[in-house]
């Protein structure tokens, strides 16, 4: 069946440009998670989903970025005035339902580079 | 804090020959431990996680792994390595309570297995 799907795959944007990255979970997954992967590194949570509602943002690095799933479905995360240090990789993730042993299924990312 | 450990950044291995990856955490309570593999250009895929219960955990492609309490360690094996396991690895551990499902991850760890 459909994985996760994310768009685009690679984005490249002058600094302070906007960008928005889209992410269709797997159909019926109720729990989506967006991550930062900085070159070199292990991913970093930055926000939570169950169905609509945006349970967790504590993991956003600053009020430029922002996020929402308005059907409890597709997600898009939005970063305003981009800067250099938001270049890495946008990873988002889906879980089947809210307990937190169901394990996260991950998309290919979108590749953020800010010149 | 909490925070996850890998302490090897790359681990050779020759064909054939047992692997093991390391892992250690540091959170309190009984956290949820997961492993993940990434390819190159490819999202994370799920490997296999330690819920409760049986402390050797065997998961996708012959991978297993075992929880020790006493140790704060979850290290991921495979009696016979194959070219194609050559991948970096991830350890992640979903803390206990909260409202969200948040992983944490550890930095990566790149198995490398030699033909």
């Amino acid at each position: 069946g459909a994985g996760v799907s994310q768009s685009p795959r690679y984005k490249v944007a002058k600094r302070g440009q906007d960008v928005a990255l889209r992410c269709d979970p797997i159909s019926g997954h109720v729990s989506l998670f967006w991550y930062q992967q900085a070159l070199g590194q292990g991913p970093e949570f930055l926000t939570y989903f169950q169905n609509e509602a945006q349970l967790d943002k504590s993991g956003l690095p600053s009020d430029r970025f922002f996020a929402e799933r308005p059907e409890g479905s597709v997600s898009t995360l939005k970063i305003q005035r981009t800067q250099q240090e938001d270049s890495a990789v946008y990873l988002c993730a889906s879980s089947f339902g809210t307990v937190s042993s169901y394990e996260q299924y991950f998309g290919p990312g979108t590749r953020l580079t800010v010149t | 804090a909490q925070s996850v450990a890998q302490p090897e950044d790359q681990v050779n291995v020759a064909e054939g020959n047992p692997l093991t990856v390391k892992c250690t955490y540091s959170v309190s309570g009984n956290p949820y431990l997961f492993w993940y593999v990434q390819y190159p250009n490819r999202g994370l895929q799920f490997l296999l996680k330690y819920i409760t219960g049986d402390n050797l955990v065997k998961g996708s492609y012959g991978f297993e792994a075992e929880f020790n309490k006493s140790q704060t360690s979850f290290h991921l094996k495979k009696p016979s390595a194959l070219v194609s396991d050559s991948a970096l690895y991830f350890c992640a551990v979903r803390p206990p309570g909260g409202a969200t499902n948040k992983l944490i991850f550890g930095t990566g760890t790149l198995l490398a297995v030699q033909p």
